[in-house]
């Protein structure tokens, strides 16, 4: 089994950096995803991470450390449309984590 | 085609009647997956099916049926359902481990869900 936990809220300033954190416990792990979910539509996908290190696209960027069970999401130069929840999940069986509600305010 | 389709969009029914949600995908892929979702809550799975076999049942009530009748398709049947079980149901898919080419990820693909209203 495996247990997900990240920040069930965050609020940032348009333009600023935001990092949201996962921490997993998980009995095999073959790599985390992140997701992006804007209110009323379906998860999309953002970034996977199986080594540790930092996966960088564009704005966004994904951290791993699998000795530590833990990784982020790092957003940077934030704008309104970044308002949204971000879902962790370990791959596998691809339950969700609480998922972090970021609110992005001008 | 990277689309998962769910029909219907939207659907409001009676604790006495039957119905059905529907999804197809056309990406090849042989892991297919049911989610509810509450408002402000994540996805929470409720099963899942790899090469069109049940491989998780999340303890889900029996008033939800999955059916895999092949590949592509995954059914969720309705029946006798509660007040409470309204929600948005959404449905993916992703590749199993053992079928993932060089750079595959393995993600899921969502649909873009079925509105469940229950009267």
């Amino acid at each position: 089994g495996q247990n997900i936990d990240q920040p069930t809220e965050m609020t940032a300033t348009e333009g600023a950096i935001v990092q949201i954190n996962c921490t997993y416990q998980t009995s095999g792990f073959n790599g985390l995803f992140w997701y992006q979910q804007h209110a009323g539509e379906a998860p999309t996908f953002l970034s996977y991470n199986v080594l540790d290190g930092l996966e960088e696209k564009g704005r966004f960027s994904s951290f791993l450390s699998r000795s530590k069970g833990y990784s982020y999401l790092l957003l940077k130069e934030l704008q309104m449309k970044d308002s949204a929840s971000y879902l962790c999940a370990v791959k596998g069986d691809m339950r969700f984590g609480a998922g972090t509600r970021l609110t992005v305010k001008p | 085609d990277t689309e998962v389709t769910q029909t219907p969009k939207h659907l409001v029914m009676g604790m006495t009647n039957k119905k059905s949600l529907k999804c197809e995908q056309h990406m090849g892929h042989r892991a297919m997956y049911w989610y509810k979702q509450k408002a402000k809550k994540p996805p929470e799975l409720m099963f899942v099916y790899s090469y069109e076999k049940l491989s998780i049942n999340e303890s889900v009530p029996s008033r939800f049926s999955p059916e895999c009748p092949n590949s592509s398709l995954l059914n969720l049947h309705l029946h006798a359902l509660q007040p409470e079980d309204s929600a948005l149901y959404l449905c993916a898919s992703s590749q199993v481990r053992d079928r993932e080419q060089v750079g595959d990820t393995g993600e899921l693909f969502f649909g873009e869900g079925s509105r469940l209203t229950v009267l």
